[in-house]
């Protein structure tokens, strides 16, 4: 498909263990995002990709959580030793550019589930 | 603070009748102020957008309005109806990257 793609869209996994969540950007857009949504609230930025450049990392909770792109293709969200407290929706998003301007499109989210 | 802050956080209203949300932003250098619908359990959508070279927007019962010298935005939907029923975010970039208003929930009672 034409949008943005991400797996798992649905994961149960117990306290302490690591989860990784993938996302495939739309073709050609050189920005990519991840942000999370707990139930019921707001997008809390994590990360976010441009082109080749160093990701901003300042929205990554706390050092459990990491993140890779390699060049304009996919991302994986890695959150290691999960908490209860992880558990939400992961929205990956990307646009053309960086967002200055460009419409963000969002995924349809990996809901983490953590017991 | 460099927060894009959002205002109601609830909204309900009468089928028919307006709803307005409004938001501030700090970031002076900002110009691209999109809007985004979610919908229970779905994934936000872009609704309408709005460039800092215009001051009003319209796409048929939406409307976003723009206030550059106050630094506050709004989205206005007219004649309201049941299907407006969601959760609606306002954005505005800082820096290189876009950051999202805490969200309305607006209700529309048939």
């Amino acid at each position: 498909g034409a949008g943005v793609s991400q797996s798992p869209s649905n994961k149960v996994t117990e306290k302490g263990k690591d989860v990784e969540l993938r996302c495939d950007p739309i073709s050609g857009h050189t920005a990519l995002y991840w942000y999370r949504q707990r139930l019921g609230q707001g997008l809390e930025f994590l990360i976010y990709f441009q082109g080749n450049s160093a990701p901003d990392k300042s929205g990554l909770p706390s050092d459990r959580f990491s993140a890779e792109r390699t060049g304009e293709s996919v991302s994986t969200l890695t959150i290691q030793r999960t908490q209860q407290e992880d558990s939400a929706v992961y929205l990956c998003a990307s646009s053309l550019g960086h967002s200055g301007g460009n419409t963000i499109y969002f995924g349809e989210g990996s809901w983490l589930t953590v017991v | 603070g460099e927060n894009v802050e959002q205002h109601p956080s609830t909204l309900s209203v009468q089928e028919g009748d307006s709803a307005v949300i409004k938001c501030t932003y700090s970031d002076s250098a900002s110009n691209y102020f999109p809007w985004y619908k979610q919908e229970l359990g779905k994934r936000p959508q872009l609704i309408i957008d709005i460039r800092s070279n215009v001051g009003e927007k319209k796409d048929q019962r939406i409307a976003v309005t723009l206030n550059k010298t106050a630094k506050h935005f709004s989205l206005h939907i007219t004649e309201t109806q049941p299907e407006d029923s969601a959760v609606y975010f306002c954005a505005a970039p800082r820096g290189f990257k876009t950051i999202f208003g805490a969200g309305t929930r607006l209700f529309v009672k048939a």
